[in-house]
């Protein structure tokens, strides 16, 4: 089993809709959790944090559920510059001082005109 | 302000031979990470650093090696390429404080016949 798992998607949505992600992780003793956007053919770059309380940044929120091991991405009103593939990233090792991040192998969004 | 810059951009090699791949950033960053994208798996950790002169394996380390001989560079070397070693190899970068708001390059296309 992948220790973070994604719908591969693509996600092909008209502009204006609202689009929600879900990404499930296998390590329940993860502490911090994080959506990066990464365009075609480019790097990845952090969208959001994802908090316990949930969180939100203008059109885009983020919710965590601890006890479903899960983390959901929702965009509102989508734009043509949505369009992208988006990443769940997990950080599982809080205690090796290593800060590394494992990713999801991302779901793609195509907002169409 | 350049932030993470790579070089080269592409590289065909054959089965064999040798390269080094250059990661530099300009953040004074503490951490600097290698990772490899293939098709369907999600960003790997091959090698990370936590400072300079000091590096350790991360997730998929066979094959290749590193350096951090100065704080704003990190090397990531094949000594004998391989055909499965076919990637997209992406470094990024963090600050101690935020160690999980990474900064990638631009990526280096790597293709081995």
């Amino acid at each position: 089993r992948k220790e973070v798992e994604q719908d591969p998607g693509p996600f092909n949505v008209p502009e204006g809709a609202t689009v929600a992600f879900n990404c499930t992780y296998s390590n329940s003793a993860s502490q911090s959790f994080f959506w990066y956007r990464q365009d075609c053919r480019k790097e990845p770059k952090l969208l959001m944090s994802v908090y316990s309380s949930g969180n939100e940044d203008g059109r885009f929120t983020a919710q965590l559920n601890r006890a479903s091991q899960y983390i959901s991405l929702l965009i509102r009103d989508s734009k043509l510059s949505d369009s992208a593939t988006y990443l769940c990233v997990v950080n599982p090792d809080m205690d090796t001082g290593r800060r590394a991040l494992t990713f999801g192998s991302g779901t793609r969004l195509q907002v169409q005109p | 302000n350049a932030g993470v810059t790579q070089t080269p951009k592409f590289r065909v090699l054959k089965t064999g031979q040798s390269m080094t791949l250059l990661c530099a950033q300009d953040m004074n960053h503490e951490y600097m990470y290698w990772y490899r994208q293939d098709p369907g798996m999600g960003l790997r950790l091959i090698h990370y650093s936590v400072g300079e002169g000091t590096t350790a394996k991360g997730e998929v380390p066979d094959g290749y090696n590193v350096s951090r001989l100065k704080k704003q560079n990190f090397l990531l070397g094949l000594e004998s390429a391989a055909p499965s070693q076919t990637s997209v190899y992406f470094c990024a970068s963090s600050y101690l404080g935020s160690p999980y708001e990474q900064y990638f390059g631009p990526g280096t296309r790597l293709t081995v016949t």
